[in-house]
Formats: C-alpha cells, sequence, structure tokens
C-alpha cells in the first residue's frame, strides 16, 4: 500500500535558518507528490506540488524535488522566518486513486 | 471564490449521540473527500464523491458513518451511536479534476 514518513518534530530554528524536511515514500506506479501547511487555527493549505519525477514544486520560498530513485521529496527553503511556524504534511497521491495519502507532519517552530 | 466552507466549526456531544457535519465545496468542484484526522496526526481518508456517486469508502468508515452528496453540491457526514474514539477533526476537500484537493477549515468533535 501506500505510506508516507517525514522526519518528527519539532523542528526549531532561528529566523534566517536553512530548513529541510525530509519526506520519503512507498508507492506503486508514479504518484503525485504534494505538501500542504497548516497554520495555527486554520486548514490545510496546499504549499507545492510535484508530479512526475525530476519536477521540482516551488512556492513561498519553498522547494521540493520528485526524487524518483531515492523515492523522496524534501522540503527546503534557504531562509526561513518566523510567519513560517506552522505543521507541514507530505502527501501523495497514487495515480491510480483519488484519496490522498499523508504523512505524520513536522512541526517548525521559529524564533526571531 | 469562497473555498471550501464547512459547518459546524466545533462539536461537542455526549457519547451515544448522533452528529451530522456540512460541507460546502467550491462551486464548480465536482469531486469531494472527506478526511479524519486525530491530534498530532496526519489527515486519513475516508470517503470520496464524483458529483453524487460515492466511488470509494476507506475501511475506517464503519457502519456508523454514512456519507451523503444528494444533489452533486454540499456533502454531508453522519455519525451514529457516536464513541469517544471519534473524537477528531473532520475535514472536508474538494476538487475540480485528479489533482490538487482543496480543504475547508474542519470540523472539530468532541465525544464526552
Amino acid at each position: 500500500g501506500n505510506s508516507v514518513t517525514q522526519m518528527e518534530g519539532p523542528v526549531t530554528l532561528s529566523e534566517e535558518a536553512f530548513l529541510t524536511i525530509n519526506c520519503t515514500y512507498t508507492a506503486t506506479g508514479y504518484p503525485s507528490l504534494f505538501w500542504y501547511v497548516q497554520y495555527p487555527g486554520e486548514g490545510l493549505q496546499l504549499l507545492l506540488k510535484a508530479t512526475k519525477a525530476d519536477d521540482k514544486g516551488s512556492n513561498k520560498g519553498f522547494e521540493a524535488t520528485y526524487r524518483k530513485e531515492t523515492t523522496s521529496f524534501h522540503l527546503e527553503k534557504g531562509s526561513v522566518q518566523v510567519s513560517d511556524s506552522a505543521v507541514y504534511f507530505c502527501a501523495l497521491r497514487n495515480n491510480a486513486g483519488n484519496m490522498l495519502t499523508f504523512g505524520g507532519g513536522t512541526r517548525l517552530m521559529v524564533k526571531p | 471564490d469562497t473555498g471550501v466552507s464547512q459547518d459546524p466549526r466545533h462539536k461537542i456531544t455526549k457519547r451515544g449521540q448522533n452528529v451530522t457535519f456540512r460541507c460546502d465545496p467550491i462551486s464548480e468542484h465536482n469531486r469531494l473527500y472527506w478526511y479524519r484526522q486525530t491530534l498530532g496526526q496526519g489527515p486519513e481518508f475516508l470517503t470520496y464523491f464524483q458529483n453524487e456517486a460515492q466511488l470509494e469508502k476507506s475501511r475506517l468508515l464503519s457502519d456508523r458513518f454514512s456519507a451523503e452528496r444528494p444533489k452533486g453540491s454540499f456533502s454531508t457526514l453522519e455519525i451514529q451511536r457516536t464513541e469517544q474514539g471519534d473524537s477528531a477533526m473532520y475535514l472536508c476537500a474538494s476538487s475540480g479534476g485528479p489533482d490538487t484537493q482543496y480543504f475547508g477549515p474542519g470540523t472539530r468533535l468532541t465525544v464526552l
């Protein structure tokens, strides 16, 4: 079956630090990959996505590259801000299905 | 575009009572999804509609749970004879195609 594994949090960084949140997946075929973000008190928002191998998704300074050889989709940002504090979820959608399979989430805390 | 809306935002009920939640998707979206999220975990898929047809159901959706989308627009999720283990955030999402799902703010259910 499909599964997504994320690094456990919380991840605590100082403002302007470099961020990496690891995500690896198990799926049949060629899934689409997503990062969603959940700010405190708000719903899930799509951050970025990639639909095929070697695609790079990017948004708001965040990037993730679909690596089929390592079955990974790590999230990176060069310089985090306090406003980036949130929970980040990696997810996949198998092309044969409609449901999203999520990882457990990684809480990011950015201190001024 | 008003986004996905859910009602109520919070529901507190006593064990054994029935509850019903409503989801209004983005107006032009024909696909609608329900997920459940427990504290500290990623969302888990419950069920999926395309127009009024319920096409997928998770094994998590016990016989106490029923979902409908009678006219292919809004959807309801009913839980009968609630149990404490049903306490969770119930998320609704919609999409216009197979790829990006847009989430509502969720309904937080507390079963006492």
